[in-house]
């Protein structure tokens, strides 16, 4: 079976410093891992996934995102935020069954 | 990536009654699937719905409160029944394009309010 679990339901982070969305994950399988990012009033848009290759993840919008095993992390980051970066974050496992498991989700808020 | 679209995209209905979403993909899917994000919480699958067989629903959802038509491989709906407010959320479809990988690309979403 697979799990996930974010850590923080809201992050506020200013503009301009880094952004850390954490992501523990639990799975009986070798997991594929996934981050979503959810706008106001929007579907989910994926900006990035592992699916067993490299361990650092480049996504869209400069996130990134590093596999560790050791300590079934998955965590989310951004070297500097944006104001645009605002939204809610879900961090998933899919356990190679074609499901994917959803985490509770991480809003994050931009202060200027 | 996949375009999908989804109708209505809202919507405000009366205890009681029925409401079917449509769901549309650009291409043909194999995989589409169906979720309801309840207010401030996160996405919780109701079913799994492939083309020329029946809806695999999860535990807590049954076909006779969320009957599901997959019709072909580019469309899909989703009837929520005798509905009530509990109801209120927005309901998602999704499609799985990278087979094997597991990445499902989102619609944007019907916004259900039940009176």
């Amino acid at each position: 079976a697979q799990s996930v679990t974010q850590l923080g339901s809201h992050v506020s982070v200013s503009e301009g410093a880094l952004v850390l969305l954490r992501c523990n994950y639990s799975s009986s399988v070798p997991p594929y891992l996934f981050w979503y990012v959810q706008y106001p009033n929007q579907g989910l848009q994926l900006l990035l996934k592992y699916t067993s290759a490299a361990t650092l993840v480049k996504g869209i919008n400069g996130f990134e995102a590093e596999f560790k095993k050791s300590e079934t992390s998955f965590h989310l980051t951004k070297p500097s935020a944006h104001m645009s970066d605002a939204a809610e974050y879900f961090c998933a496992v899919s356990g190679r069954d074609d499901k994917i498991i959803f985490g509770k989700g991480t809003r994050l808020h931009i202060l200027p | 990536s996949a375009v999908i679209s989804q109708k209505p995209s809202r919507d405000i209905c009366q205890r009681g009654t029925s409401l079917t979403i449509q769901c549309q993909v650009d291409s043909q899917v194999t995989m589409m699937f169906w979720y309801r994000q309840q207010p401030g919480q996160s996405l919780t699958l109701i079913a799994t719905a492939n083309q020329g067989s029946e809806a695999t629903y999860e535990s807590g959802f049954v076909i006779d409160k969320f009957p599901i038509s997959r019709p072909n491989l580019t469309f899909s709906t989703l009837t929520v029944s005798n509905m009530s407010p509990e109801d209120s959320s927005i309901y998602l479809c999704s499609v799985e394009r990278d087979r094997g990988v597991g990445t499902q690309y989102f619609g944007p979403g019907t916004r259900l309010t039940v009176l």
